[in-house]
């Protein structure tokens, strides 16, 4: 069964304070790993997309890095506006014709000023 | 920027009756989808749909779940009889591609309370 683990569940920086959150999985063939942020009474927000190991993306305060069994969500000098939840989701092979995603629990992220 | 709406925002119904969630997914995406996400958990995949019929499923879609496409532009979930458990956020999500990393884009959601 595929899964994906996300760590910390929650967590509380100061504004400026730069941080990494952790999505680990187990998946048997990956087709892409997603990051998504999600404000409070709103659906996922697409971020990033990843494929293979070794791969970067960025986008303003956010990284995030893909290795074999991990994913890396960088934040650097983060702002009260970066509080949300980020959500890592895997896309695996499936029997249809459509890959769904597999979510984790998510990061609570909260920035204070 | 192109985005998938949902409707109603919230519904409320009563125990064993029927409901229809709406969607209108991106207007070139082919691939669809729906998930819940019950309050404090993490989102679930429901079902994917592509080319008018159910590419794929969850255990969670048993027989009170069906989906739709009845015209070119609305995509629609409908709960049978509904059940207290069934309360949750359903979101709906599109994509253009099935497979090969093609990223969801998601709803605003559809907030389901059963009482």
């Amino acid at each position: 069964e595929d899964q994906v683990t996300q760590s910390p569940e929650a967590l509380r920086l100061q504004e400026g304070e730069s941080s990494s959150l952790n999505c680990s999985y187990t998946v048997s063939g990956l087709r892409g790993l997603f990051w998504y942020r999600q404000d409070p009474g709103k659906g996922p927000e697409f971020l990033f997309t990843l494929y293979s190991a070794g791969e970067e993306k960025e986008k303003e305060r956010l990284k995030a890095t893909l290795t074999k069994k991990e994913s890396f969500l960088h934040i650097t000098a983060p702002k009260p506006e970066d509080s949300a939840t980020y959500l890592c989701a895997v896309q695996v092979p499936s029997g249809g014709g459509a890959d769904g995603l597999t979510f984790g629990k998510g990061t609570h992220l909260i920035i204070q000023p | 920027e192109p985005e998938v709406t949902q409707t109603p925002s919230h519904q409320v119904t009563q125990m064993g009756q029927e409901v229809i969630l709406r969607c209108v997914p991106i207007s070139n995406h082919l691939y669809f989808y729906w998930y819940r996400q019950i309050l404090g958990q993490k989102v679930e995949f429901l079902v994917s749909f592509y080319n008018n019929e159910i590419s794929e499923k969850s255990e969670i879609f048993d027989d009170q779940f069906s989906v739709e496409r009845p015209d070119g532009s609305n995509f629609t979930l409908k709960i049978r009889s509904t059940k207290l458990e069934d309360s949750a956020m359903y979101f709906c999500a599109s994509s253009e591609r099935g497979r090969g990393g093609s990223p969801l884009h998601f709803g605003n959601g559809t907030r389901l309370t059963v009482t």
